[in-house]
């Protein structure tokens, strides 16, 4: 099974500031990696697929980048709605494995 | 639309079964596969099973297998999730989730769509 690695747990930013979050796989998944947003009480929502490629509605704020075994989620400008937890995906390799989430909270 | 809707949960005792449905709209459903994830109060996201859209292959994660089962019925639109055996680890809400298919036709194995999912509590 392979394993992600977020960082880090939690990111203090300050609404306009840029947020970069990490993910680390422990085998490689080549670029079958999906970055999610979830606020309290709702349902993930797909941000990134493909390492770097936006999901449908997803604003230009948010890029994704890497391949091999480290990734970045990059954020920039957050704005208020932006602060939530984000889980890293691989699906490279079954079983399909999530990180355990970074949340992006108000400095 | 496109549009995903579970049902089905509820407060079961451990040991007890309960099976869930996942109905769909907005999309030709028999085109995709569909994944269950679970998520446990104050936790992070855990995938459950995947079936493929005719329902050739099912995946399901090890702290489930044999006691679940994922099935679908594409000429109603609908994904199962039948539950046996729970314990109180299985206590969690519990999504669905569609892939993405490309315009080129290619499958990501991400979950694009999820529906607002529905709690699942095993206790005594």
């Amino acid at each position: 099974e392979i394993v992600l690695t977020q960082s880090p747990a939690t990111l203090s930013v300050s609404p306009g500031e840029r947020a970069t979050l990490s993910c680390r796989a422990s085998q490689s998944v080549g670029s079958n990696l999906a970055w999610y947003q979830q606020k309290p009480g709702q349902a993930p929502r797909l941000l990134i697929y493909g390492a770097s490629t936006r999901a449908t509605g997803i604003p230009a704020s948010f890029s994704g980048s890497g391949s091999g075994t480290e990734f970045t989620l990059t954020i920039s400008g957050l704005q208020s709605e932006d602060f939530a937890v984000y889980y890293c995906q691989q699906y490279n390799n079954w079983p399909v494995t999530f990180g355990p989430g970074t949340k992006v909270d108000i400095k | 639309q496109v549009q995903l809707v579970e049902s089905g949960g509820g407060v079961v005792q451990p040991g007890g079964s309960l099976r869930l449905s996942c109905e769909a709209s907005g999309f030709t459903f028999s085109r995709y596969g569909i994944y269950w994830v679970r998520q446990a109060p104050g936790k992070g996201l855990e995938w459950m099973a995947f079936i493929r859209f005719d329902g050739s292959e099912e995946y399901y994660a090890d702290s489930v297998k044999g006691r679940f089962t994922v099935s679908r019925d594409n000429s109603k639109n609908i994904l199962y999730l039948q539950m046996n055996s729970l314990r109180a680890e299985d206590t969690a809400v519990y999504y669905c989730a569609k892939v993405i298919i490309t315009i080129f036709g290619v499958v990501h194995y991400v979950m694009d769509v999820w529906g607002q999912g529905t709690t699942v509590t095993v206790s005594s």
